[in-house]
């Protein structure tokens, strides 16, 4: 069946350095959500990619869906403590009735 | 408008026991999702209901797992006799309509078996 993965699983950040989350799909996506969980917490929606090759921007977060639509990034600029959680991709297939298949998630730690 | 609602937000159980755990959708919203999510883990697609309807259970373990979602009320997970492995938190999000859409999740119910 389809799988969604999702790299690096963890990651430690000084604030004001840079973070990157991947996620790749065994096959091609008709779009691709990310949503942030912070600890404890449930998971929020950020975004919706739905064209190849598009990139969206919501402030310091850069998300952007490959050509072939099968992977995706996540990019923070210069992250602040306040972007500490686990950020998830989640990706449908099989047109609008395919359910959403979540990635395992990256978990963003930030070092004030 | 009132985000998607769950409760209890935290359950313990003994073994053998039955688990209820309810969730009220957003206003105006018709399709309910339920996750699992066991510690460090990501959230496992278990069920996706309608009003009074299973859409797709391909998630649900054939088991002591069952979902519903009547005409009037909040839509019920429940598992008969728990056991350790049940322990996670369970998610359920809603849409306003079908799963193209984004889902919004609720607090979750923690479930602790005991």
């Amino acid at each position: 069946g389809q799988q969604v993965m999702q790299i690096p699983q963890y990651q430690h950040v000084q604030e004001g350095e840079d973070f990157t989350t991947y996620c790749n799909s065994s096959t091609t996506l008709s779009n691709i959500q990310w949503y942030k969980q912070r600890p404890g917490g449930h998971p929020v929606f950020l975004i919706q990619l739905v064209k190849s090759g598009e990139v969206k921007k919501q402030k310091r977060l850069t998300f952007q869906f490959g050509e072939a639509k099968k992977n995706s990034s996540l990019h923070i600029t210069a992250t602040q403590t306040t972007d500490v959680g686990t950020y998830f991709c989640a990706g449908r297939n099989g047109g609008s009735q395919g359910n959403l298949i979540f990635g395992k998630g990256t978990k963003l730690s930030v070092k004030p | 408008n009132a985000g998607v609602m769950q409760n209890p937000r935290h359950l313990v159980r003994r073994r053998g026991q039955e688990a209820r755990l309810r969730c009220s959708p957003m206003k105006g919203h018709s399709h309910v999702y339920w996750y699992r999510q066991l510690p460090e883990e990501g959230l496992k697609f278990m069920v996706y209901l309608q009003k009074e309807n299973i859409i797709d259970e391909s998630g649900m373990p054939k088991e002591r797992f069952s979902a519903e979602f009547p005409k009037e009320g909040p839509s019920i997970l429940r598992i008969q006799q728990v056991v350790r492995g049940d322990s996670a938190a369970y998610f359920c999000a809603s849409s306003p309509r079908g799963t193209g859409e984004t889902q919004y999740f609720g607090p979750g119910t923690r479930l602790l078996v005991l």
